[in-house]
């Protein structure tokens, strides 16, 4: 178990162009969030996933951003059309379905929209 | 509407000092209450929980408290070093549902 992991660490996009990012939670976790975060405010939610279901989406997640999490493994994050307002951190974190159990977040992708 | 307050919004202390960050939530209903601690260009790690019965924890020089009658957490970190330069986040789950709603942070800078 090497944690939460997410790829690429760093990426920098011209504006317009499409982006995805990739989220491996901890494997037994079967629950995985998407949080955006601009610089000195915490964590925005995005979007939450039990296994492969997809149970909620943020009003803050457009019709430009779309995420899957096929077979209830890992998750991608796509973001079409990509506007300087993207620019940001993306979280994931996993945890377990028990109630008091911690949310494992993973180093982020650093989005700059150009 | 559920939020979650912190205070201040940045610190500068001195190696070696004490120093303590506050948490004000109105989250209901309550389930439990995290600190993490996020070093620059890195996810969030999470320092403690507190669950609604629970008044004090600690972790290595980390203290945390609850009073869940006031809705107020805070974080005191004794002696501090300078790996403690970091933005701490307070965490509200909210029970029965799988949200949790994020503070915006304090960041605290330590110096030599």
């Amino acid at each position: 178990d090497t944690g939460v992991s997410q790829d690429p660490r760093h990426k920098i996009t011209k504006r317009g162009q499409n982006v995805t990012f990739r989220c491996d939670p901890i494997s037994e976790h079967n629950r995985l969030y998407w949080y955006r975060q601009t610089l000195g405010q915490g964590p925005e939610f995005l979007t939450y996933f039990q296994n492969e279901a997809q149970l909620e989406k943020s009003r803050l997640l457009s019709d430009r951003f779309s995420a899957e999490r096929p077979k209830g493994s890992f998750s991608t994050l796509e973001i079409q059309r990509t506007e300087q307002g993207d620019s940001a951190m993306y979280l994931c974190a996993s945890r377990r379905a028990s109630a008091h159990d911690e949310q494992f977040f993973g180093p982020g992708t650093r989005l700059t929209v150009l | 509407k559920n939020q979650v307050e912190q205070s201040p919004q940045s610190l500068i202390i001195l190696e070696g000092k004490n120093c303590t960050l506050q948490c004000n939530y109105t989250v209901s209903p309550f389930s439990n209450l995290r600190w993490y601690k996020q070093d620059t260009g890195r996810g969030p790690v999470s320092l403690t929980i507190m669950t609604f019965s629970e008044n004090t924890k600690s972790n290595g020089r980390y203290t945390a408290t609850l009073d869940a009658d006031t809705k107020q957490s805070s974080l005191h970190i004794t002696a501090s070093q300078l790996s403690d330069s970091a933005s701490y986040i307070c965490v509200v789950s909210v029970s029965g549902t799988y949200k949790y709603i994020f503070g915006t942070g304090t960041r605290l800078k330590v110096l030599a």
